[in-house]
């Protein structure tokens, strides 16, 4: 069975330090890889998506980067923090080709102070 | 804009109540899924219905969409403190995006 796992689940970063969060997915392959960004008490937004190792797609124009470097891992970063950066991380995939439903990660929780 | 709006934003029932939540899209899809989230976790998928279909169930959910109206409503029946959670629409646009509605936050009153 196909499983996604994201790490770490809360995260307190002071303004300006850099950001990696990693996203792995077992059980598939080629998967679509998501970013999603969740202000609290709102909707989902559309970071970036990934159809490919190395090809990212980037929604929304921001302080935050994304990388795929390898078929099931899909890694969120940023140089150096805002405050506004602050939210509620979700990496999600899908298969390939359709669409069907979307796996979701436990999320996680960014802190910028 | 092509984001989904639902309604009500938020719910508050009894348990043993109905809860129907509402969504509507702007653009044309081939299909509109609902998913949940209880509190600090993740989505999880609950049901897809196509865009040929008019009406789906799934145990106590019951899921219609009307692509006239651009508009989908989620029914769960005989609800359960455990339903307390937020419920969002969702649907494809373009070939690799899913776009999430704005949801509904309900609670189940024990």
């Amino acid at each position: 069975s196909q499983t996604i796992h994201q790490w770490p689940a809360t995260l307190v970063q002071p303004v300006g330090s850099p950001l990696s969060l990693e996203c792995t997915v077992e059980g598939t392959s080629n998967p679509n890889l998501y970013w999603y960004r969740q202000a609290a008490g709102r909707g989902l937004q559309l970071l970036f998506y990934s159809v490919g190792i190395g090809q990212i797609s980037s929604e929304v124009p921001q302080n935050l980067s994304a990388s795929r470097p390898q078929d099931r891992q899909f890694i969120l970063s940023s140089k150096k923090l805002l405050l506004s950066d602050s939210g509620f991380y979700l990496c999600a995939w899908k298969k390939f080709v359709g669409w069907t439903e979307a796996f979701f990660g436990q999320g996680t929780r960014l802190t910028v102070v | 804009s092509q984001q989904g709006e639902e309604d009500p934003q938020a719910l508050s029932i009894q348990e043993g109540e109905n809860a129907t939540m509402n969504c509507s899209y702007k653009t044309s899809i081939n299909n509109l899924q609902w998913y949940r989230q209880n509190s600090g976790r993740g989505l999880v998928h609950l049901i897809l219905i196509r865009s040929n279909e008019r009406e789906k169930h799934s145990g106590r959910l019951r899921v219609t969409l009307d692509t006239s109206k651009k508009s989908s409503s989620l029914l769960i029946t005989a609800s359960r403190a455990a339903d307390t959670a937020s419920y969002f629409c969702a649907y494809p646009t373009g070939a690799n995006n899913l776009f999430f509605g704005t949801g509904t936050r309900l609670t189940v009153i024990p």
